[in-house]
C-alpha cells in the first residue's frame, strides 16, 4: 500500500510569486484535502476535492486554488504569495464519508513553503 | 474563532508516567473526534478516534475519555515512553461537511 506523497518537500518563493504543490493520494482513496499548518499551530482546512470537484472550502481567499485529477492526485496552487503564506502545506487523502467509513485523514509529510 | 481548544500547550512527563491532554469544543454538530501524533518534519498520523456515543475508547497505552455533556474529551497516554515525545493534536468534524477542526497542539516530552 502506497502512502500519501507530496512534492516538493521544501521550497522558497518571493512575495508576489505563484506556487504549485503536488500530492499523490494513498492507494484506494478517492478524496484529497489540503491543510495549512503555520509554525506552532494546528492544521487549518483549505479545501477538499472529490470526483475532481471542490467539495468544501475553509476560510482561505480565492488565490488558493486546486485541482484533482482522474487518478485522484491533486495540486494546490497559490497565487500572489504573501509572507503569511509561509507554512507547512499538508495533503491528506481519505475515502469519501459514508455509512461504512469515517472519512479519516491520512496525511503526507507536507511541503514546507517559505515566502521571502 | 478556535473551534477546538486544546491544553496544555506543552507537557513534560517522566518515563512510565501518565500524560493527559485535554480538548474542549462548542459545536454540538461535531460527531467524530480523532487524535493525531506528529513528529518533527512529518505529517500528522492518526492515533485513535472516538464517536460521541462512546464515553471511552482504549487502544494499547492510549485512551480517549469523552464527556458529551461537558463537550470535552481527553487523551491519556499510560506508561509514557521517550518515543512518545511528539506533538499531539485533537480534532473534530461535523456530522455534515468534510472539514476537520484541529486544536493548537500539545508538545509532549517524556524524560527517560
Amino acid at each position: 500500500e502506497t502512502g500519501v506523497t507530496q512534492s516538493p518537500t521544501h521550497l522558497i518563493k518571493t512575495r508576489g510569486q505563484q506556487v504549485t504543490l503536488r500530492c499523490s493520494s494513498q492507494s484506494g482513496h478517492n478524496t484529497v484535502s489540503w491543510y495549512q499548518q503555520a509554525l506552532g499551530q494546528g492544521p487549518q482546512f483549505i479545501f477538499q476535492y472529490y470526483r475532481e470537484e471542490e467539495n468544501g472550502r475553509g476560510n482561505f481567499p480565492p488565490r488558493f486554488s486546486g485541482l484533482q485529477f482522474p487518478n485522484y492526485s491533486s495540486e494546490l496552487n497559490v497565487n500572489a504569495l504573501e509572507l503569511d503564506d509561509s507554512a507547512l502545506y499538508l495533503c491528506a487523502s481519505s475515502l469519501a464519508r459514508s455509512s461504512g467509513n469515517t472519512g479519516e485523514l491520512f496525511f503526507g509529510e507536507g511541503s514546507r513553503l517559505t515566502v521571502l | 474563532q478556535q473551534q477546538v481548544k486544546q491544553s496544555p500547550q506543552s507537557l513534560i512527563v517522566q518515563k512510565g508516567g501518565i500524560s493527559i491532554i485535554n480538548c474542549a469544543y462548542e459545536n454540538t454538530a461535531f460527531d467524530y473526534f480523532p487524535w493525531y501524533q506528529q513528529f518533527p518534519g512529518k505529517g500528522p498520523a492518526l492515533l485513535i478516534a472516538i464517536r460521541p456515543d462512546v464515553s471511552e475508547k482504549k487502544e494499547g497505552r492510549f485512551t480517549i475519555s469523552f464527556n458529551k455533556s461537558a463537550k470535552q474529551f481527553s487523551l491519556h497516554i499510560m506508561d509514557s515512553q521517550p518515543g512518545d515525545s511528539a506533538t499531539y493534536f485533537c480534532a473534530a468534524r461535523g456530522n455534515t461537511g468534510n472539514q476537520f477542526y484541529f486544536g493548537t497542539g500539545t508538545s509532549l516530552t517524556v524524560i527517560p
